[in-house]
């Protein structure tokens, strides 16, 4: 099994809503990626998991909220988002220097 | 200036012709990627080089680790080869973990 699971495809949710992203890997991978893309940008990081623990925060609003709960699965929740916070939100693995594995991405809209 | 720089931006192309991106950084690395993202979103991984070149099907990525280049071809292009194409570079963050850092990507389309 070489696939990052990502649900749901496409979410749409209002400014008071709490929703979650949820991210699944079973190649055994210990990092693990969440990232934030528009349109016609690269994408940008946001959070990175090594080993279940958050390794990095690339300074996001707390209104975004990560949580790797055991070394397969990554959730982002959500809550109170803004409507410039809808992207393409794509999760990530890898074992150590290795290649990459992305997810199909959830597409939010926040209305 | 961005730690990864790719081009052409965009890209159109007859089908059958040569195609190259070009990629440049600034930065030591510990691997490069080369990465494809189809309307709809989902990154696919095409190459991971740390050295010299490698070849996948009509796909060949090399890399020049004194220059800090690498190049993308596509031989006999195809409109199905009409994508996003994303270099990336692999940054050592702490203890273990690695983080990509993105080109902007060029956009590539091929017309039959």
């Amino acid at each position: 099994d070489t696939e990052v699971t990502q649900t749901p495809k496409h979410l749409v949710m209002g400014m008071t809503n709490k929703k979650s992203l949820k991210c699944e890997q079973h190649m055994g991978h210990r990092a693990m990626y969440w990232y934030k893309q528009k349109a016609k940008k690269p994408p940008e990081l946001m959070f990175v998991y090594s080993y279940e623990k958050l390794s990095i925060n690339e300074s996001v609003p707390s209104r975004f909220s990560p949580e790797c709960p055991n070394s397969s699965l990554l959730n982002l929740h959500l809550h109170a988002l803004q409507p410039e916070d809808s992207a393409l939100y794509l999760c990530a693995s890898r074992w150590g220097n290795t290649e990459a594995f992305f997810g199909q991405g959830t597409r939010l809209t926040v209305v | 200036k961005n730690e990864v720089e790719q081009s052409p931006q965009n890209l159109t192309a007859q089908e059958g012709e040569f195609i190259t991106i070009n990629c440049s950084y600034s930065v030591g690395i510990s691997a490069l990627h080369w990465l494809q993202q189809h309307p709809g979103g989902g990154i696919v991984s095409l190459f991971m080089l740390s050295s010299g070149k490698k070849k996948h099907g009509r796909l060949i990525a090399t890399i020049n680790i004194q220059e800090k280049h690498s190049s993308l071809h596509i031989t006999a292009s195809h409109p199905r080869d009409s994508a996003v194409y994303i270099c990336a570079v692999s940054l050592r963050l702490s203890g273990s973990a690695r983080q990509l850092t993105f080109g902007s990507g060029t956009q590539l389309t091929v017309l039959p």
